[in-house]
């Protein structure tokens, strides 16, 4: 299957400072990329859509001033959590596709696990 | 009202044993497709098989097959001849021609496999 990565892996920060993820697309175009979040022991929460080249459509609930999504290629994006608190902690989880058929796969990245302190 | 509902969540097995994971969705959307996930403890999400709302048959995928009642609204994961390394938190999905693609998840099942 084609491979998306993330970097970094593991990241501790202190509160009020901003934490950028990066997610690339190693062998395939991504024209979607996704952004979700997991806490422990649930589910996987879709934070934002995006497609290269414009504004991510968020899902409700989620700030978009706090959690900043920029897909400035095919290839790459990033998601910045902008001033982050403890409450920010959580498993971050990129995943993209390259086409649009509704079976086109879905391939996720191995996840940041971001801890403020 | 959940989209995906996963009824199970924890499951043992003894290995070597098939096992069926559950999954009920609700959609009023024609054109759908579902997809189940397997997440192992190191955090990666692995897409496992795919199964299209129009699909005449039921998916399969090696050890993987899907058994889809699209009456029913089901698509349960099952998974023959289980092995250790099939223990893992394993999500249902569903992604709705009508929702701009994104694909969202169940709550999860936790399969464990006894040797």
């Amino acid at each position: 299957g084609a491979v998306v990565s993330q970097h970094p892996s593991w990241v501790i920060c202190k509160s009020g400072t901003s934490v950028k993820i990066e997610c690339r697309s190693l062998d395939f175009q991504a024209t979607t990329m996704f952004w979700y979040r997991q806490f422990p022991k649930q589910s996987l929460m879709l934070m934002a859509t995006s497609n290269e080249g414009s504004k991510a459509t968020y899902e409700q609930g989620v700030e978009k001033d706090k959690f900043l999504i920029n897909h400035a290629s095919l290839t790459l994006s990033t998601l910045t959590v902008t001033s982050a608190h403890p409450e920010d902690s959580s498993f971050y989880i990129c995943s993209a596709r390259s086409g649009v058929d509704i079976g086109e796969t879905q391939y996720f990245g191995p996840g940041t696990r971001l801890l403020v302190l | 009202a959940q989209k995906i509902t996963q009824t199970q969540p924890g499951m043992f097995v003894q290995e070597k044993e098939a096992v069926t994971l559950d999954c009920t969705y609700d959609t009023s959307d024609p054109s759908y497709g579902l997809f189940w996930y397997k997440q192992p403890s190191s955090g990666e999400m692995i897409f496992l098989i795919y199964q299209g709302s129009y699909d005449q048959q039921n998916a399969t995928e090696g050890r993987y097959s899907l058994n889809f009642q699209k009456a029913r609204k089901s698509a349960n994961l099952v998974i023959s001849a289980s092995q250790l390394g099939d223990s893992a938190m394993y999500f249902c999905a569903m992604r709705e021609d009508s929702s701009a693609s994104k694909i969202i998840f169940g709550s999860g099942t936790r399969l464990s496999i006894r040797p």
